[in-house]
């Protein structure tokens, strides 16, 4: 069965400074990798996605992620943080069956 | 080409009383997935449709909980005879009918309270 792990209930990062949300997952066969951001009160937003191809994917809002098949994770990166990041993050693989399966999501602070 | 439309947004009902929630997916969708998440906490998967059939209900409760997605007009979440545990926000997400590399759109959600 596929699954998500993201280890880190919560990030906290200084403005401006690079962040990192990680992400690892258990599937067999390709995987098929998605990052979703959610705000308060608010449903999930699409941010990027890994299907095959170049290792660094680049999405919304300055956002990239980059796939590593060996270490089996898919971290999401940004070089400068700013408070508006602030939210909840979440990976997502999609499975054979065609469903996603989210991970448990990150909490990123990012302070002024 | 209008997103994932989820209604109502806000609903509230008493205890023991039905709660009704609709997802109409974005044009020339045919998937539907709902979900369920509680206060600060991650999502938690329900159940996965396509139209006219149940392909995953893997994450319903076996009581109380039923969708259904019919060939026209939108997907249904219903709940009876609500309990407290029950007030939660629903998502429903939608995606094409082809394509392992489609990424799923969501709606606002649906936040359901029971008092």
């Amino acid at each position: 069965a596929q699954s998500v792990a993201q280890p880190e209930d919560q990030v906290n990062v200084a403005e401006g400074n690079p962040l990192t949300v990680k992400c690892t997952y258990s599937v067999s066969g390709n995987p098929y990798l998605f990052w979703y951001v959610q705000y308060p009160n608010r449903g999930l937003q699409f941010l990027l996605k890994y299907i095959t191809g170049d290792n660094l994917v680049k999405g919304s809002y300055g956002f990239e992620a980059e796939f590593n098949k060996s270490q089996t994770s898919f971290h999401l990166k940004k070089p400068s943080a700013l408070v508006s990041d602030s939210a909840l993050y979440f990976c997502a693989v999609r499975d054979y069956g065609q469903n996603f399966v989210f991970g448990p999501g990150t909490r990123l602070s990012v302070l002024p | 080409n209008a997103g994932v439309m989820q209604n109502p947004r806000h609903l509230v009902r008493r205890r023991g009383q039905e709660a009704r929630l609709r997802c109409s997916p974005m044009k020339g969708h045919s998937h539907v997935y709902w979900y369920r998440q509680l206060p600060e906490e991650g999502l938690k998967f329900m159940v996965y449709l396509q139209k006219e059939n149940i392909i995953d209900e893997s994450g319903m409760p076996k009581e109380r909980f039923s969708a259904e997605f019919p060939k026209e007009g939108p997907s249904i979440l219903r709940i009876q005879q609500v309990v407290r545990g029950d007030s939660a926000a629903y998502f429903c997400a939608s995606s094409p009918p082809r394509g392992m590399n489609t990424e799923a759109f969501f709606g606002q959600g649906t936040r359901l309270t029971v008092v």
